[in-house]
């Protein structure tokens, strides 16, 4: 059973709009999440990542909220731009020993 | 600038062909790891190591197989390659910061099994 979800394979928006993009967690004990980009023929890239302790992180146009009794983080982009468009993984680790558990990823495709 | 490399980039074998796939680091991080990745599915941890210390997933098939020679090298084999194995397979490493540990990924190997 999967414990970090990405229901949305993928994403179309238009430059200059906001990007919203979801993941949802079962594990409660998780306590540090991340979030990765991924373009073709390349490894995925750390993005932003956010720890259990905060709501909100942000790092110029990307911010990840966290909302702990939901089990749901989401990545914002602000504005989006074209050269945004990738594979998202969310992922998610418990502890200092936890393996990092990873989402299926979403899509996002950036339209000019 | 400080990496992740893996070579090659694209490895093509035959079924039940011996390979090895390597990964080298410049970030002189103490933790690395193999992934597998099927295409449209989440990265999924085959192993890591912990300096030497060597961490197997319970679920990977003792078809895979590691070894750590130094800090910089990690080497995935895979003995007998079936067509299911057939992926991309991605090297990472990590400081090991404890809870707030980030995982810097490699450019992955695609490996084809003919």
């Amino acid at each position: 059973d999967q414990q970090v979800k990405q229901n949305s394979p993928s994403l179309s928006v238009q430059e200059g709009r906001i990007s919203i993009l979801n993941c949802d967690y079962t594990n409660s004990m998780f306590d540090y999440f991340l979030w990765y980009k991924k373009y073709p023929a390349e490894g995925p890239t750390f993005l932003i990542s956010i720890s259990s302790i905060k709501d909100k992180n942000e790092d110029g146009r990307f911010t990840v909220f966290l909302n702990k009794s939901a089990k749901h983080l989401s990545l914002h982009i602000v504005p989006s731009q074209p050269g945004d468009s990738a594979v998202y993984f969310c992922a998610a680790k418990q502890g200092s020993q936890g393996n990092l558990i990873f989402g299926k990823g979403t899509k996002l495709s950036v339209k000019p | 600038d400080a990496m992740v490399i893996q070579n090659p980039r694209y490895q093509v074998t035959q079924f039940g062909k011996p390979v090895t796939l390597s990964c080298s680091q410049t970030l002189n991080h103490n933790v690395m790891y193999w992934y597998q990745q099927k295409s449209s599915q989440a990265p999924k941890l085959l192993f890591h190591y912990y300096d030497k210390d060597f961490n197997n997933e319970a679920d990977t098939p003792d078809n895979f197989q590691s070894r750590r020679p130094n800090t910089s090298f990690c080497f995935l084999d895979i003995r007998s390659p079936g067509l299911g194995d057939a992926a991309m397979y991605l090297c990472a490493t990590s400081k090991n910061q404890g809870n707030v540990d980030t995982q810097y990924f490699g450019p992955g190997t695609r490996l084809t099994v003919l």
